[in-house]
């Protein structure tokens, strides 16, 4: 069935690192991604997003790559600062047939923990 | 604060007792959706919603759940006799539209049934 996943659950980091947090998806119809961040005890916060038409977005020290072949999906945080320490979702929406691009099927999470 | 509103925070129900969930879109918002996530787990969605629509409900529960977005006032989840198996963080998120991924969450709502 659909379903998004991560590889890893746990990744720690030196602060001034960068960090890469890999997800997989199985489902090929899928063609909106994002990222999310949750601290504890709060709501996920939005991150970035890309859409199937590309390979690469960046943001401010955020890139998300896209490989549709294999279907896999990264996050990769440059200069990995101790207030990025936090679980990050990927999500996937088949935005072109749903109801909205905000019905997101998310993945478990990674744990990413930055010690100073 | 012109975030996404959420009460309560936090809230205790013994089983068959009803639980009522508040969600406040930001402003400007008209489309609210409700997750739910258990502890260790991703977010799964329940339903989304318009002023006075209901547009998506395939990821609520067939009986006991239960969503509202009136013309006035906040979204409203509603779960009817509480199991244990519904002691979960519920969070409602809004969006300006329909044509993006970009959720603006709540806090979140944390139920626990006993």
């Amino acid at each position: 069935g659909e379903s998004v996943g991560l590889h890893l659950p746990t990744l720690s980091v030196q602060e001034g690192d960068n960090s890469i947090i890999n997800c997989a998806y199985s489902n090929s119809a899928s063609d909106y991604f994002i990222w999310y961040k949750q601290e504890s005890g709060k709501g996920p916060q939005f991150i970035i997003d890309i859409r199937s038409n590309m390979d690469k977005r960046q943001g401010q020290r955020v890139t998300v790559l896209l490989n549709k072949t294999v279907k896999h999906l990264s996050l990769q945080i440059a200069a990995t600062q101790p207030g990025d320490s936090a679980v990050y979702f990927c999500a996937e929406n088949i935005g072109a047939g749903g109801t909205s691009y905000g019905k997101l099927t998310f993945g478990q999470g990674t744990i990413l923990t930055v010690h100073p | 604060n012109a975030g996404v509103m959420q009460n309560p925070r936090h809230l205790v129900r013994r089983r068959g007792q009803e639980a009522r969930l508040r969600c406040s879109p930001m402003k400007g918002h008209s489309h609210v959706y409700w997750y739910r996530q258990l502890p260790e787990e991703g977010l799964k969605f329940m339903v989304y919603l318009q002023k006075e629509n209901i547009i998506d409900e395939s990821g609520m529960p067939k009986e006991r759940f239960s969503a509202e977005f009136p013309k006035e006032g906040p979204s409203i989840l509603r779960i009817q006799q509480v199991v244990r198996g519904d002691s979960a963080a519920y969070f409602c998120a809004s969006s300006r539209g329909r044509n993006t991924g970009e959720l603006f969450f709540g806090e979140g709502s944390r139920l626990t049934v006993l």
